[in-house]
Order: C-alpha cells, then sequence, then structure tokens
C-alpha cells in the first residue's frame, strides 16, 4: 500500500538556521498538507496545497515559512530562521480530493537548539 | 473556528475491557469526523471514521457513535488488547468550508496485560 514518507526523520539546527523538509506523498493524490505536534500535544494544521498554490493556511503559518513542489513528487517545508518553539514533530500528509481521508507521512522531528 | 474538545487525557484499562473516548465539536457544520491512532514515535493513522448521515459505524473491534444534536462523538474499544496502547486523537471538518480537520488533545489509551 502507498504511504507518505517524509525525510530527514530527526533534524537538529541552531536557532536562526535555515531548514528544509521533505515529503513524497502518495503519487496520484492532488492536496498536501503540512501539520506539526508540539511534544505532549495536539496535532496543529500549518498549511495545505493544491495546484502548485497555497489553498489554506494557519496563524501559525506566517512569512518564516514556505511550502514548495519542487518537482512531480516532492513537497517541501522551509523554515527560514528556526526559533526555539519551532521543535516538533512536523507531518506531511496527503489525499486525493478535499473530501478524502487524508493520510499521514512518519514525521520529521526538528530540534532547534 | 471549529473547537474539539476531548476525553480523557489518560485511560488505564485491563487487556479485555473496553474502552470510551469521548469528543465534542462546537461548529453545527462539522460533517466527517476521523479518528487517528498514533503510536509512540509513529505518524496518525486513521482507524475509522463516521460522517453525519449515519449515528454509528463498527469495523470489528472498534465503533464510532455520533449524535449530531449534542455535537458529540465517540470512540468504542472492544476486548482492548495491550497493542491497542496508543495515543487515540478525534476531529472533526466541514466538508462544506475548510477541508481542514480539527484535531483533539488526543488521549492515551494504556491497556495492562
Amino acid at each position: 500500500e502507498p504511504e507518505v514518507t517524509q525525510t530527514p526523520s530527526h533534524q537538529v539546527t541552531q536557532m536562526g538556521q535555515e531548514v528544509i523538509l521533505r515529503c513524497v506523498p502518495i503519487s496520484n493524490h492532488l492536496y498536501f498538507y503540512w501539520y506539526r505536534q508540539i511534544l505532549g500535544q495536539k496535532v496543529e494544521f500549518l498549511v495545505s496545497f493544491y495546484n502548485n498554490e497555497i489553498s489554506e493556511k494557519s496563524e501559525i503559518f506566517d512569512d518564516q515559512f514556505s511550502v514548495e513542489r519542487p518537482d512531480g513528487s516532492n513537497f517541501t517545508l522551509k523554515i527560514r530562521s528556526t526559533k526555539l518553539e519551532d521543535s516538533a514533530m512536523y507531518f506531511c500528509a496527503s489525499s486525493k480530493e478535499t473530501t478524502d481521508t487524508q493520510y499521514f507521512g512518519p514525521g520529521t522531528r526538528l530540534t532547534v537548539l | 473556528g471549529e473547537n474539539v474538545e476531548q476525553h480523557p487525557s489518560t485511560l488505564s484499562v485491563q487487556e479485555g475491557d473496553s474502552a470510551v473516548i469521548k469528543c465534542t465539536y462546537s461548529d453545527s457544520a462539522s460533517n466527517y469526523f476521523p479518528w487517528y491512532k498514533q503510536e509512540l514515535g509513529k505518524r496518525p493513522q486513521l482507524i475509522i471514521d463516521i460522517r453525519s448521515n449515519v449515528g454509528e459505524k463498527k469495523d470489528q473491534r472498534i465503533a464510532v457513535t455520533l449524535n449530531k444534536t449534542a455535537k458529540h462523538f465517540s470512540l468504542h474499544i472492544t476486548e482492548t488488547q495491550p497493542e491497542d496502547s496508543a495515543v487515540y486523537f478525534c476531529a472533526a471538518r466541514d466538508s462544506g468550508g475548510s477541508y481542514i480537520p480539527t484535531f483533539g488533545r488526543g488521549t492515551s489509551l494504556i491497556v495492562h496485560p
């Protein structure tokens, strides 16, 4: 069964550095999402992406964040200048349609020192 | 926006007992309610979902009930097994507006052998 994949599984960075988190959505899915989960807390929506454009974004997704689909398979989340509070698990998800179930990747644990 | 409350935050049961996790939502327009299971360090995985046109759905030992009037829905796990131990998240989504699910805070289910 196809799955969403994410790399790296764990990223450690210094405060102020840029990080890029990578995702490969399920191949026939058209809608892509990023969520984050701070340790012990609930999953929070960051952004959704369709047809090479952001469809929706939350208040968390400020100017420090950007998303891109650089080629036909990858979907990336960039954090321009990381802060300590960006430390969290970041999940990518994808779905065929907006009304379909979203399938999550295994996550990237980001640690900002 | 939507607000989802989930209780309890921790649930400890003996193997073979039943477990019930309850969620309430605030937006009466929400009409899709998925439940995700997240084992330690792993991705959230959809285990069951229900749409607002039905009141109950079962899949083997798992069932979900929905009360639209009261705006609450519950996950029922019967004959619990140690491998059911995980964090369970409920979510609510309005498919007529934003397609982004709002998650509850999660319930840590511990099944003791």
